[in-house]
């Protein structure tokens, strides 16, 4: 299984909402990421968890909470979101420190439009 | 500065031909290197490590220069399938950085 799973696929969201993003793999990958992606724009890092810790927040607004419960799930907290944050999120994981040649597999993302 | 800087392009060639994609990063603790490829409204997908000897898979060699913090990427003989967004991507001890990406159209 070297699958990365999202869900939703799509979401709409008020901006008075909140909502959570979530991501699972189960090949026992110990690093986990939060990409922001616009339009004809790379992937943007927001978050990386490292044995479920969070090691990096890309000065990410708090409006995005993030949270591993365990090695296999991350979730993405959504909480008055403005427009401007519509985009593709995507999650990815990949082996840690040890294995730094192999490569990183990403979810196929959530869409998110913020009306 | 960026740290990973990537050709913008985007690069427009006929089928058949040879192209190259050129990446420079400036965290000089950087690990892994690797090119993806990502087609529109899709996720990013791994097309090939890169190692420091470089290495070859078919119609792709890629590069690695550790002294330049340079990275390349060549397609020989371009495929119409070919045409996608190529990411250039760095890895260091606790991220993972992708650069602008380039656009590849192959025109028959």
């Amino acid at each position: 299984d070297t699958e990365v799973t999202q869900t939703p696929k799509h979401l709409v969201m008020g901006m008075t909402n909140k909502k959570s993003l979530k991501c699972e793999q189960h090949m026992g990958h110990r690093a986990m990421y939060w990409y922001k992606q616009k339009a004809k724009k790379p992937p943007e890092l927001m978050f990386v968890y490292s044995y479920e810790k969070l090691s990096i927040n890309e000065s990410v607004p708090s409006r995005f909470s993030p949270e591993c419960p365990n090695s296999s799930l991350l979730n993405l907290h959504l909480h008055a979101l403005q427009p401007e944050d519509s985009a593709l999120y995507l999650c990815a994981s990949s082996q840690r420190q040890a294995f730094m040649n192999t490569e990183a597999f990403f979810g196929q993302g959530t869409r998110l439009t913020v009306v | 500065r960026k740290e990973v800087e990537q050709d913008p392009g985007p690069f427009n060639v006929p089928e058949g031909a040879t192209v190259a994609f050129n990446c420079t990063y400036s965290n000089s603790a950087s690990q892994s290197f690797f090119w993806y490829r990502q087609d529109c409204r899709k996720e990013p997908k791994l097309l090939m490590s890169v190692y420091s000897s470089g290495n070859e898979d078919g119609r792709f060699t890629a590069q690695l220069n550790r002294a330049s913090q340079y990275i390349s990427l060549l397609i020989r003989d371009s495929k119409l399938s070919d045409s996608a967004t190529y990411l250039c991507v760095v890895r260091s001890t606790n991220d993972m950085r992708f650069g602008a990406g380039t656009r590849l159209t192959v025109k028959p």
